[in-house]
């Protein structure tokens, strides 16, 4: 198993510029979530999703998007590049609680993206 | 607002010592408190807790829950220059399973 995997691990972006952040995990979790980190800081969940088709907002989702069409894919869509999203970029996926066994969160390798 | 709160956030000791991290939480629908650990990348699990009063050990490390004060303890003992790392804890909502993290822990362990 690859686990989580994240493209890009580096960008640079100009101001107004636009991309999407890929993340694939091949453990059949049902949920996947987005956070971002700050230096010095802990973890912000940016937008998380319950299932193939559900998606929803975390603490900080304003700038982004993010779409689910299948239970592998969580792709996670900047629009507008701005300094403020200079940050890394972590995605993370679980099973359900309910589906039984631990569900504790297991981590991509992240996206380091800065906003010039 | 939910919110967890770790102390202290930086701390530097020599190679041998004990060290005790705190961990206070306020979660709506609390379901469960994390601890990961975080070197140069992405953070990798430690611990789970769900019950109060239960310990849960790997190895040197131990850690304990208290649901009536909020709060949680991660303990290294006889630590080791690879225990150097970012200690994160995390609070967990019920439903979507979604982490609410403290900001972090910067553990230095000098030789």
């Amino acid at each position: 198993n690859a686990g989580v995997t994240q493209t890009p691990k580096f960008r640079i972006l100009k101001i107004g510029q636009s991309m999407t952040l890929q993340c694939a995990q091949d453990m059949n979790h049902n949920y996947m979530y987005w956070y971002r980190q700050d230096p010095g800081m802990g973890l912000k969940l940016i937008y998380y999703s319950v299932g193939a088709g559900i998606t929803d907002k975390g603490e900080v989702p304003n700038g982004y998007n993010v779409s689910r069409s299948t239970t592998e894919d969580f792709p996670l869509r900047l629009e507008l590049a701005a300094p403020s999203q200079t940050s890394v970029y972590f995605c993370a996926s679980s099973y359900s609680f309910l589906a039984g066994g631990n569900n504790e969160q297991f981590f991509g390798p992240g996206t380091r993206l800065t906003v010039l | 607002e939910d919110k967890v709160v770790q102390s202290p956030l930086s701390l530097v000791v020599h190679e041998g010592d004990t060290v005790t991290l705190n961990c206070s939480y306020e979660v709506t629908n609390f379901r469960s408190l994390l601890w990961y650990k975080q070197e140069k990348k992405a953070p990798t699990f430690l611990f789970m807790l769900t019950s109060s009063g239960i310990e849960k050990k790997s190895g040197r490390l131990s850690s304990i829950l208290d649901k009536k004060e909020l709060f949680s303890i991660l303990n290294i003992t006889a630590t080791q220059t690879g225990d150097s790392a970012v200690y994160l804890c995390a609070g967990e909502i019920q439903g979507a399973q979604k982490l609410v993290f403290g900001q972090g822990t910067r553990l230095t362990i000098n030789p």
